[in-house]
């Protein structure tokens, strides 16, 4: 079965530095997502991105965040400057239309501010 | 706006008696609605989804859910728990939006412990 992959699993930053996030959507697919888990916290959504545009984005995702897809195979979240409340698991999806079938979500990439 | 309301932040059962886990929602729309679970240290895996087709859903590893409308409920059962069920279990609520992609609202999550 397709699947969304993700690297790292695990990424530990310092705070202030820049991190990139990478995804790879399942090839046919349209839509794209990034979505948080703060340990212990709900899972959130922090952007969409559909036809090389973010479509909707969350209050979380506020001008540190970035998200690109540089070359129709891979989905990057950009953090530029790194807090200590950015550390959470990472999750991208992609989903094939807009019609509810539900999304495949990554395993996630677990990142770490020190 | 929709919402998932998982009323239990915890539930523990014996090995190989039965689960439900309870999740009811608030949708302007008929919304699609998904249980994911999520192994310590995994990603998010789809167990079963409800797309306005048949109202009882079968899913992965036993699971199963049935969408009751008059009840804004989409609860999920197994008749016989096994101790690789423990771990996280979301609920999901979707809705369509026109010439834009969806974005999900999770409930909060019920943490599923399984005693031998």
């Amino acid at each position: 079965e397709p699947e969304v992959t993700q690297t790292p699993s695990h990424q530990v930053t310092q705070m202030g530095q820049e991190v990139i996030l990478r995804c790879v959507p399942i090839s046919n697919h349209l839509y794209f997502y990034w979505y948080r888990q703060i340990l212990g916290q709900k899972v959130e959504f922090l952007v969409s991105f559909y036809n090389n545009e973010i479509s909707e984005k969350s209050e979380i995702f506020d001008d540190q965040f970035s998200v690109e897809r540089p070359d129709g195979s891979n989905f990057t979240l950009k953090i530029r400057s790194t807090k200590l409340e950015d550390s959470a698991m990472y999750f991208c999806a992609s989903v094939a239309r807009d019609n509810n079938y539900g999304y495949t979500f990554g395993s996630g990439t677990r990142l770490t501010v020190v | 706006a929709q919402s998932v309301t998982q009323l239990d932040s915890h539930v523990s059962v014996s090995e190989g008696t039965p689960v439900l886990l309870r999740c009811n929602y608030s949708s302007s729309y008929s919304p699609s609605l998904f249980w994911y679970v999520q192994h310590p240290n995994k990603g998010l895996q789809l167990l079963l989804k409800y797309t306005s087709a048949a109202t009882l859903v079968k899913g992965i590893n036993g699971f199963e859910a049935e969408f009751k409308k008059s009840e804004t409920s989409f609860h999920l059962t197994k008749p016989s728990a096994h101790m690789s069920d423990a771990a996280e279990y979301f609920c999901v609520v979707s809705e369509g939006r026109d010439n834009y992609g969806q974005n999900f609202v999770f409930g909060p999550g019920t943490r599923l412990s399984v005693l031998p």
